[in-house]
């Protein structure tokens, strides 16, 4: 079964930079994910897809802060230069034909 | 600008039934996968259903089959979610998303709606 790891929570300070790390089960670290951004009492956003080899490919307007990187099952976000609105939830998503998966979240605080 | 707006929510006795609507703008709706996707109070992210652009692929999450039917009528923009035989564990914001069809993004869910709050008790 496909499951999708991440910290419960992350903290850094404004204008550094934090790595949100999201972990793929084992026999599954081919698949791509996505990162999704959650503000408090908003609707998620789609920040970016993320591909096994790194590359990764930005929602529309997503500032050049957020990147994404791979290194075998983990799939990095890292978002530089910190403000005080990327304190947000943070979720990997991955996908087959027939399913979907969510990890269960990170809880960014900016301090 | 694609727009997603669910609609529908509200409150139902457990057993009861109630359908969810997603009108989409901004986008040539009947190009794309759509989905659902849930979030039960101070919790994260659940996926629930997905479509193809036609309706020939339906895809549901163990815990919601047999309950839920997700539909689209692509002359209307719309998508559905009729929820029967409803628990108090479907209680929940649901959310439509649309599922990108580029070669950049493709497969991810891209576009999200604001939710509608499903309340399930009695």
């Amino acid at each position: 079964q496909l499951v999708l790891t991440q910290s419960p929570s992350a903290s850094a300070s404004l204008g550094a930079s934090v790595n949100l790390t999201c972990t793929l089960s084992s026999g599954h670290s081919t698949y791509a994910i996505a990162w999704h951004q959650q503000q408090p009492e908003k609707g998620p956003r789609y920040l970016m897809k993320l591909n096994t080899d790194g590359s990764h490919s930005k929602g529309d307007g997503i500032p050049d802060r957020f990147s994404g990187s791979s290194s075998g099952a983990e799939r990095y976000l890292t978002i530089s230069s910190l403000q005080s609105e990327d304190g947000a939830d943070y979720y990997c998503q991955t996908w087959g034909t027939d399913f979907s998966v969510f990890g269960g979240g990170t809880k960014l605080t900016v301090l | 600008e694609v727009q997603l707006v669910e609609s529908g929510g509200g409150l139902v006795q457990p057993g009861g039934s109630l359908r969810l609507s997603c009108e989409a703008s901004g986008f040539t709706f009947s190009s794309y996968w759509m989905t659902w996707v849930r979030q039960a109070p101070g919790k994260g992210l659940a996926w629930v259903a997905k479509m193809n652009q036609d309706g020939s692929q339906k895809h549901y999450v163990d815990s919601v089959k047999g309950r839920f039917t997700i539909s689209r009528d692509n002359a209307k923009n719309s998508l559905y979610l009729q929820m029967n035989s409803l628990r108090a564990e479907d209680t929940a914001l649901y959310y439509c998303a649309r599922v990108c069809s580029s070669t950049s993004c493709y497969a991810a869910d891209d576009f999200w709606g604001q939710g509608t709050l499903v309340t399930v008790s009695s």
